[in-house]
């Protein structure tokens, strides 16, 4: 049981690549979040997944766009990185039916824009 | 105003000391709160959760809500520098989507030394 796992762990691109971070998570959850987290702004929500099939804006979505591949993976993509971009990704999971379910976050992505 | 204020520190204190970590809010809609300790370079992991004013212990942490204040505290007792890691608190309401979405403070990094 490998719980919320992410790849890659680091990656550095130039301004306008593109790139995928991976998500998969084997506890049979029903939703999924990807977060961003950077020095003095904490935790923000990026885009998160409620159910198989459904997606829906956090805070911070300008930029990104997901997929919820399955119930177990949920891709974040970058289409052009810009420098404001450089932050270390977190995805996470819960049932989240009730108010006393938990998220489960992965170990994160190092991401640095060049 | 952010919907959750959290001190960021850094906050140093020697070993043994009593810890205080505080946060406030402004949205009466958080219904459930919790406290993540998130070692360097590590996803957060959940150490405590509340959703009824009052306290709660677990071991040497103890979780504190004002739900008429608008303030929750968690308390470390006999501190440990296996305790020097950034506590982040947490909020969950019902989205828009059915689902209960977490807001997080920025975190504080505390260190203990021995």
């Amino acid at each position: 049981n490998a719980g919320v796992t992410q790849t890659p762990k680091f990656q550095v691109l130039k301004t306008g690549q593109s790139m995928t971070l991976q998500c998969a998570q084997d506890m049979n959850h029903n939703s999924m979040y990807w977060y961003r987290q950077d020095p003095g702004m904490g935790l923000r929500l990026i885009y998160y997944s409620a159910s198989e099939g459904t997606t829906d804006k956090g805070e911070v979505p300008n930029g990104y766009n997901v997929s919820r591949l399955n119930k177990r993976e949920f891709s974040l993509r970058l289409e052009s990185a810009a420098p404001s971009q450089t932050s270390v990704y977190f995805c996470a999971s819960s049932e989240a039916r009730h108010r006393t379910d938990t998220q489960y976050f992965g170990p994160g992505t190092r991401l640095t824009v060049l | 105003q952010k919907e959750v204020e959290q001190d960021p520190g850094p906050l140093s204190v020697p070993e043994g000391a009593i810890v205080s970590l505080n946060c406030t809010y402004s949205n009466s809609a958080f219904q459930y709160f919790m406290w993540y300790r998130q070692y360097s370079r590590k996803g957060p992991e959940l150490l405590m959760y509340t959703y009824s004013s009052g306290n709660k212990e677990d071991g040497r942490f103890t979780a504190q809500v004002d739900k008429s204040s608008k303030y929750i505290s968690l308390f470390i007792r006999d501190s440990q520098p296996s305790d020097s890691a950034t506590y982040l608190c947490a909020m969950s309401a019902l989205s828009g989507a059915g689902s209960y979405q977490l807001t997080f403070g920025k975190g504080t990094k505390l260190s203990v030394i021995p």
